[in-house]
């Protein structure tokens, strides 16, 4: 049963910190995304890649966040420093080949907390 | 500019009674539209999509969504909920215009009571 996974599940953090959060997408997916939940903001996505290189980033905070993929298998969502409006659900999602037809397939979020 | 809306916050069903949890798009083109699950503490499901073709697509836990083309509604539909459908839901469309990512909606908080 391929999966999204995403590490860690869950981090708490003092304001300044850097924080690192990881995703391992499903085997053979092009397209990986990392989205950011809250209750005021709804989901928010962050950053957009496919085959490894970043289609849209417009959505994250440049100053402090920062997204790579340093291979096929990892895709990392760097926050430096965190503050507390940071803290939020992340969620990392993996697709096919980002067509109009294909599926997003969402891991199961990591929950940080800065304070 | 292609957007999607959920126009109703919170449902609540009874256990047993049919359900239906709303969403309307607007859209350039053909929509290409999807519904996904969220339960508490855990990543959003896919639940089933609409691409083409019949108006009546049907998904994951007997649930089923009706696309309309004239009311540009595409709601998810379940004949006889359950305590355990309640959760939150995603109703998204594709952005044709922005490298097809998904555009999504406020969600819905659906409550099945026993």
């Amino acid at each position: 049963d391929a999966r999204v996974t995403q590490t860690p599940r869950h981090k708490v953090t003092e304001m300044g910190q850097e924080v690192t959060m990881r995703c391992q997408p499903i085997l053979g997916h092009n397209t990986v995304f990392w989205y950011r939940q809250t209750m005021m903001q709804g989901l928010e996505l962050l950053a957009y890649f496919r085959n490894r290189a970043p289609l849209d980033d417009s959505g994250m905070p440049k100053d402090r966040f920062s997204a790579e993929m340093p291979d096929a298998t990892l895709a990392t969502l760097k926050i430096q420093p965190s503050e507390p409006r940071d803290s939020a659900v992340y969620f990392c999602a993996s697709g096919g080949d980002g067509g109009r037809t294909d599926t997003q397939y969402f891991g199961p979020g990591t929950r940080l907390t800065v304070l | 500019a292609q957007s999607v809306a959920q126009p109703e916050d919170q449902v609540n069903v009874a256990e047993g009674n049919p359900l239906t949890v709303k969403c309307t798009y607007s859209v350039s083109g053909n929509p290409y539209l999807f519904w996904y699950v969220q339960y508490p503490n855990r990543g959003l499901q896919f639940l089933l999509k609409y691409i083409t073709g019949d108006n009546l697509v049907k998904g994951s836990y007997g649930f089923e969504a009706e696309f309309n083309k004239s009311q540009t509604s595409f709601h998810l539909k379940k004949p006889s909920a359950l305590v355990s459908d309640s959760a939150l839901y995603f109703c998204a469309v594709r952005d044709m215009d922005s490298n097809y990512q998904l555009i999504w909606g406020a969600g819905t908080k659906l409550i099945i009571k026993p």
